[in-house]
């Protein structure tokens, strides 16, 4: 099984909400990702969760917030987002890839996203 | 020089025609090769995932990867209508920048009936 799910598929959120996109796999994978996706572009990279401890953070502004409660759950809280945020925001998982070869992510199917 | 190049397409061919995707990259640093399709508004597909050159077969499916060239391609064979999809290219160059994909801004790909 090579599933990732997001939750909720889509979102519509006023600038002042506070929501939050929820992503699980159970293929037993250490490393964790939110991306970014606007339209006609590749993902972008936001956050990067390892053994559950957050390991990168492209700059992203604090309005976006990361949480890993454990191995298999991801959580990206919003708070007072902008309507430039809105996008498709897609979590992604892989095996702890250093020293395995494996270095592949298989992404969810995606939260639509949009800022009102 | 951006570090991968790829077509954006779009790309139209017949149903039956074999297709050619392909991707050109500046970091030798790459070692691992990654091939995703993506339906509109739906998330990545991981196709094919290779790390040595040569070819992989999966099905319809073939990559292709030539590490001296800098140059990894995709072939559809057969193609059918439900492979219309914006196909996007991945590498990592793997150990402490293994979380690192570097993607190739997609190749729309349309199969005509």
């Amino acid at each position: 099984d090579t599933e990732v799910t997001q939750t909720p598929k889509h979102l519509v959120m006023g600038m002042t909400n506070k929501k939050s996109l929820k992503c699980e796999q159970h293929m037993g994978h250490r490393a964790m990702y939110w991306y970014k996706q606007k339209a006609k572009k590749p993902p972008e990279l936001m956050f990067v969760y390892s053994y559950e401890k957050l390991s990168i953070n492209e700059s992203v502004p604090s309005r976006f917030s990361p949480e890993c409660p454990n191995s298999s759950l991801l959580n990206l809280h919003l708070h007072a987002l902008q309507p430039e945020d809105s996008a498709l925001y897609l979590c992604a998982s892989s095996q702890e890839g250093a020293g395995t070869g494996h270095y592949e992510q298989y992404f969810g199917p995606g939260t639509r996203l949009t800022v009102t | 020089q951006k570090e991968v190049e790829q077509d954006p397409g779009p790309l139209s061919v017949p149903e039956g025609a074999i297709v050619s995707l392909n991707c050109t990259y500046s970091n030798s640093a790459f070692q691992y090769f990654m091939w995703y399709r993506q339906y509109s508004r739906k998330g990545p597909e991981l196709l094919m995932y290779t790390y040595s050159s040569g070819n992989k077969e999966d099905g319809r499916f073939t990559a292709q990867v030539d590490k001296s060239s800098k140059y990894i391609s995709l072939f559809i064979r057969d193609s059918q209508p439900s492979d219309s999809a914006t196909y996007l290219c991945a590498m990592s160059a793997g150990g402490a920048g293994s979380y690192q994909l570097t993607f190739g801004k997609g190749t729309k790909l349309s199969v005509i009936p």
